[in-house]
């Protein structure tokens, strides 16, 4: 398997404008999330599905941030609009929830950039 | 307050040196916890797991302790290589949520030739 895909890898975009962050977990996994890292606050946890389904969205930080998952193989993040305060690096993660040992396999993240 | 906090936050060693990393968290009840290995610019990999009735956990190099009494655990690292350039992060899954992962912020390494 490929891992958990990301795309893009990077984006530069203009405050005001509309960002589409992108995720493909692992096959079969069945838990999606998403992950927000700056240097000030490390890792933040966004929002995580169950079987495509939201289930705890608490860390979107605000309206302008919205996240779907229409299918098993597929997810975005979107922000809209931006603001250079969303400048960071956005990770995807999927997981098989099964065991207490469940690991969430990160992608490789998309940094992104507002000015 | 994180639930999860680790030390030092940077950390500079000369290469061949050995060096510790610490994890305190106050989550509870916990399921697990686990420390990642994070390159720059790549996402976290998992180093090793615990649960709460395991002790330690060794992955090559990589020693993980874990005293659930004082909830404290460590990330042992032996004869560092320059790839063990990186930033290790501690993260506890709450019990009867295995979603429910705390991140600590990371300990950032540097190993120097």
């Amino acid at each position: 398997d490929a891992g958990v895909i990301q795309s893009p890898r990077h984006e530069v975009t203009e405050m005001g404008q509309e960002v589409t962050l992108r995720c493909k977990p692992i096959s079969g996994h069945n838990s999606l999330f998403w992950y927000r890292q700056t240097m000030m606050r490390g890792l933040e946890l966004l929002i995580y599905f169950n079987n495509n389904v939201p289930i705890d969205d608490s860390g979107m930080p605000e309206d302008r941030f919205s996240a779907k998952m229409p299918n098993a193989s597929f997810s975005t993040l979107k922000i809209q609009p931006s603001e250079p305060r969303d400048s960071a690096v956005y990770f995807c993660a999927s997981s098989l929830v099964r065991t207490t040992n469940t690991e969430a396999f990160f992608g490789q993240g998309t940094r992104l950039t507002v000015v | 307050k994180n639930q999860v906090e680790q030390s030092p936050q940077s950390l500079i060693i000369l290469e061949g040196k050995n060096c510790t990393l610490q994890c305190n968290y106050t989550v509870s009840p916990f399921s697990n916890l686990r420390w990642y290995k994070q390159d720059t610019g790549r996402g976290p990999v998992s180093l090793t797991i615990m649960t709460f009735s395991e002790n330690t956990k060794s992955n090559g190099r990589y020693t993980a302790t874990l005293d659930a009494d004082t909830k404290q655990s460590s990330l042992h690292i032996t004869a560092s290589q320059l790839s063990d350039s990186a930033s290790y992060i501690c993260v506890v899954t709450a019990q009867y949520n295995n979603n429910d992962m705390r991140f600590g912020a990371g300990t950032r390494l540097t190993v120097k030739p």
